[in-house]
Formats: structure tokens, C-alpha cells, sequence
């Protein structure tokens, strides 16, 4: 079955950078697009990035553009968020997600991983 | 703000019917573009509701039901049951915004 696993998630002070990973398996994962989602707590669900299956294109939110990269290595089935100057707002749940292109939809979603950015 | 609103929360009694709106722009529902619906229990992932409007995956019971019209969509709920208490989100696609896609603020539905 689809699955997705995200890592990397953890305490960071502001300022410093963080790079999370989605492991996927269960589906050829070179022929998907794939997003990040975030959730600050207590709020709702907030689009971060896309993909492209072979990652010749790549979209970010404008809250997040210039900060965080999003990449991927189909050869290890991996997802990768680079946050970089991380702020208190960037606090959140990550989310990796498959993207149905022709929608424009979310099917899958992995657990979350939790990034706290504190002093 | 979110692109797309919807109510904080909504509630209905076991087995009554509720509906959660969501409302959009001409950049978004109203261009045309399809609203998708995702449930979020208690502490887990958004799990995909309704896709494509009105389509639902496989394992989601029929008492979960969309609709679309015009800049709006609605997601309706019958037979509620106590294990439907949720956040409940619309998304769509946003052409005002690069591969944008938005999501509603989420509704809590709560059962009585």
C-alpha cells in the first residue's frame, strides 16, 4: 500500500535551517508530483510546495519562497524540504503529500513531522 | 485568511444531516476548478474525503456527499455518526498564484 514517512523534524532556534525527508514506497514514486503541506498548531492546513515527478519544476507559497527548497531523488523514492532562516512562524506539523496533477488534489498524506522553531 | 472560507464549526445531532460550505473567487471555484474535501480526525493526517467536487475514494461511506456551483461547494453529511467529529477542509486550485493550491480555514464538526 501507499505509504509516506516523513523525518527530519525537530526543536531549531530561529535563524538556523532544517531539512526534512519523506520516504515513500508502496507506488512508483518518479511518476508523482509531491507537495508539502504545513499545519501550524491549533490552525489549518497550509500549501508549501510542489514538485514535479522528475523535478524539472518546482513552486513554492510566498511565505516560504527564498527560504525553503524542495527537491527529490527518485533513485532512494525521497522527498526532501530544505528550510533555511528559520522563523517562529515556520513552527508547525510537515506534511508530505502525492499530488494528482490532473485535479490538482492531495491522495496521500504521510504522519507529520513536527518543527518547532524557539530561543 | 485563508483563500477559501469556510465556517469555524458546525454541529448536528447523531443521524441528522449537516452541510459545510465553502466559498471561493474567479480565480479559483469560480475559474473552474474542482474543490476537494479532506478529513482530519483527532491527532492524525488529513485523510481525502471527496475529489473532483462530488467523486469519493474508496472506503469513504456515502453519507459523504459534495457539490459545486459557481464560486461555491458544499460538503454534506448524513446519517451523522459520533466517529464523523472532525476538521473538515475544501481545497481547490488558485490561478492567480504559481501551481497554487489553497485550502479553507477547516470546519470542526462537532457531534452532539
Amino acid at each position: 500500500q501507499v505509504q509516506l514517512v516523513e523525518s527530519g523534524g525537530g526543536v531549531v532556534q530561529p535563524g538556523r535551517s532544517l531539512r526534512l525527508s519523506c520516504a515513500a514506497s508502496g507506488f512508483t514514486f518518479s511518476s508523482y508530483g509531491m507537495h508539502w503541506v504545513r499545519q501550524a498548531p491549533g490552525k489549518g492546513l497550509e500549501w508549501v510546495a510542489i514538485i514535479w515527478y522528475d523535478g524539472t519544476n518546482k513552486y513554492y507559497a510566498d511565505s516560504v519562497r527564498g527560504r525553503f527548497t524542495i527537491s527529490r531523488d527518485n533513485s532512494k523514492n525521497t522527498l526532501y524540504l530544505q528550510m533555511n532562516s528559520l522563523r517562529a512562524e515556520d513552527t508547525a506539523v510537515y506534511y508530505c503529500a502525492r499530488d494528482i496533477r490532473d485535479g490538482y488534489y492531495f491522495d496521500c498524506w504521510g504522519q507529520g513531522t513536527l518543527v518547532t522553531v524557539s530561543s | 485568511q485563508s483563500v477559501l472560507t469556510q465556517p469555524p464549526s458546525v454541529s448536528g445531532a447523531p443521524g441528522q444531516r449537516v452541510t459545510i460550505s465553502c466559498t471561493g473567487s474567479s480565480s479559483n471555484i469560480g475559474a473552474g476548478y474542482d474543490v476537494h474535501w479532506y478529513q482530519q480526525l483527532p491527532g492524525t493526517a488529513p485523510k481525502l474525503l471527496i475529489y473532483g467536487n462530488n467523486n469519493r475514494p474508496s472506503g469513504v461511506p456515502d453519507r459523504f456527499s459534495g457539490s459545486k456551483s459557481g464560486t461555491s461547494a458544499s460538503l454534506a453529511i448524513s446519517g451523522l455518526q459520533t466517529e464523523d467529529e472532525a476538521d473538515y477542509y475544501c481545497q481547490s486550485f488558485d490561478s492567480s498564484l504559481s501551481a497554487s493550491r489553497v485550502f479553507g480555514g477547516g470546519t470542526k464538526l462537532t457531534v452532539l
